[in-house]
């Protein structure tokens, strides 16, 4: 069966500080992976998809911007934290495009 | 102006009061509409796919139904661990991704 991990679960940096969160899936091969963030009251919103390594596409301009170094792994990261990017991230997984997605646990994070 | 609308926005519910959440879409050319369910502090869990009109899904006490313009999630007898947020999602034609609404927050009450 697949499994999806995120980590950290949570993590409180400063303004300006780095961030760099990890996703990886297990049980399967050549996922489309997805990173998600959702704040209270706005829904989930997309912010980088990946069919395959080495192409990420991006949907929300932003100072945040996405890697994927091996087939199953995802990595979210910023050179430097706004406030404005506090929140709970999240990574997902579906086979292709037209089916559903399968997410992780989640990454609380607070920007202070 | 939001593609996915979800109502109510909050629901609360007795322990076996039957109901309804809805979802409605404006968007044409749906490929697929999704149905999660998500608890405080954790990532949404998948539930049901559904393709067409007229289709229906079922899982324990809950039952998700599509028409051409919106889907329902039915839940039978709600026990209080049905409490949860429920998202939907819908999916168009193309490299669009899935679009969220913003969910419904049900609590069930003993």
């Amino acid at each position: 069966s697949q499994t999806i991990h995120q980590w950290p679960a949570t993590l409180v940096q400063p303004v300006g500080s780095p961030l760099s969160l990890e996703c990886t899936v297990e049980g399967t091969s050549n996922p489309n992976l997805y990173w998600y963030r959702q704040a209270a009251g706005r829904g989930l919103q997309l912010l980088f998809y990946s069919i395959g390594i080495d192409q990420i596409s991006s949907e929300v301009p932003q100072n945040l911007s996405a890697s994927r170094p091996q087939d199953r792994q995802f990595i979210l990261s910023s050179k430097k934290l706004l406030l404005s990017d506090s929140g709970f991230y999240l990574c997902a997984w579906s086979r292709d495009r037209y089916n559903e997605q399968f997410f992780g646990p989640g990454t609380r994070l607070t920007v202070l | 102006e939001d593609q996915v609308t979800q109502s109510p926005e909050a629901l609360r519910l007795q322990e076996g009061e039957s109901s309804s959440l809805n979802c409605s879409y404006t968007v044409s050319g749906l490929r697929g509409l999704f149905w999660y369910r998500q608890d405080p502090g954790k990532g949404p869990e998948f539930l049901f796919t559904l393709y067409s009109a007229g289709e229906e899904k079922e899982k324990e006490r809950l039952k998700a139904t599509l028409t051409k313009k919106e889907s329902f999630l039915h839940i039978t007898a709600p026990k209080p661990e049905d409490s949860a947020t429920y998202l939907c999602a819908v999916r168009l034609g193309g490299n669009t991704p899935l679009v969220f609404g913003k969910g419904t927050r049900l609590s069930v009450i003993a």
